[in-house]
């Protein structure tokens, strides 16, 4: 089965703590990507990546690293400096196209994190 | 002002009814543009991609105004199971992605 798979589903730390979320995709996209949501919001971009070893910074990168260094794999570091971390974390991926030819997002089942 | 901005919502409506939202967005070097479909504490799924031709999907219409710099998405003879939120999203040529904050909707019988 094709698709794209986070680990774990709900995740607790202490504050102060780094915590790594994990997201893997098996349907040969080349583009990843990382979003944070809040309660009643919309999704916000923290990172994405078109290609393999590179990535840019989405619209709140702080507090957050990322690598890129096999194409399966997107891995998002959720660092101390973070401010409010507690949120629900979404990888995607997609397959660039030109317009109208594709580069939907396919999204994972998410991760809660919560800090304590 | 929101690169990408959704109508507030709440929507209400009896089922049977046809409801449409509606998305504008500002960034001009946008060429790809979509409506996705998020239930209750679950990740969004692709609901349609959106061409500057209009395109169609059973009950579903989705329509792009390039010129207006919006998208808007139709949704006819709505049934309970239609309730969700409903999330615009546009994507840069830069591969570069903005969601809106959603549209709350909830079909009742």
């Amino acid at each position: 089965d094709g698709g794209i798979t986070q680990s774990p589903k709900y995740l607790f730390r202490k504050e102060g703590q780094n915590v790594t979320l994990s997201c893997e995709q098996n349907l040969n996209h080349d583009a990843m990507y990382w979003y944070r949501q809040d309660p009643g919001q919309g999704l916000r971009l923290i990172y994405y990546s078109q290609i393999v070893n590179d990535f840019q910074k989405g619209d709140i990168a702080e507090g957050y690293s990322v690598s890129r260094e096999k194409k399966e794999s997107f891995p998002l570091t959720v660092t101390s400096a973070q401010k409010n971390p507690t949120a629900f974390y979404l990888c995607a991926s997609s397959t660039p196209g030109g317009p109208g030819l594709g580069d939907e997002q396919f999204f994972g089942p998410g991760t809660r994190l919560t800090v304590l | 002002r929101k690169e990408v901005e959704q109508d507030p919502g709440p929507f209400n409506v009896p089922e049977g009814a046809t409801v449409a939202f509606n998305c504008t967005y500002s960034n001009s070097a946008s060429q790809s543009f979509f409506w996705y479909r998020q239930d209750c504490r679950k990740e969004p799924k692709l609901l349609m991609s959106v061409y500057s031709s209009g395109n169609e999907d059973g009950r579903f219409t989705a329509q792009l105004n390039r010129a207006s710099q919006y998208i808007s998405l139709l949704i006819r003879d709505s049934k309970l199971s239609d309730s969700a939120t409903y999330l615009c999203v546009v994507t840069t040529n830069a591969g570069k992605s903005t969601f809106g904050d959603g549209t709350t909707l909830t079909v009742k019988p």
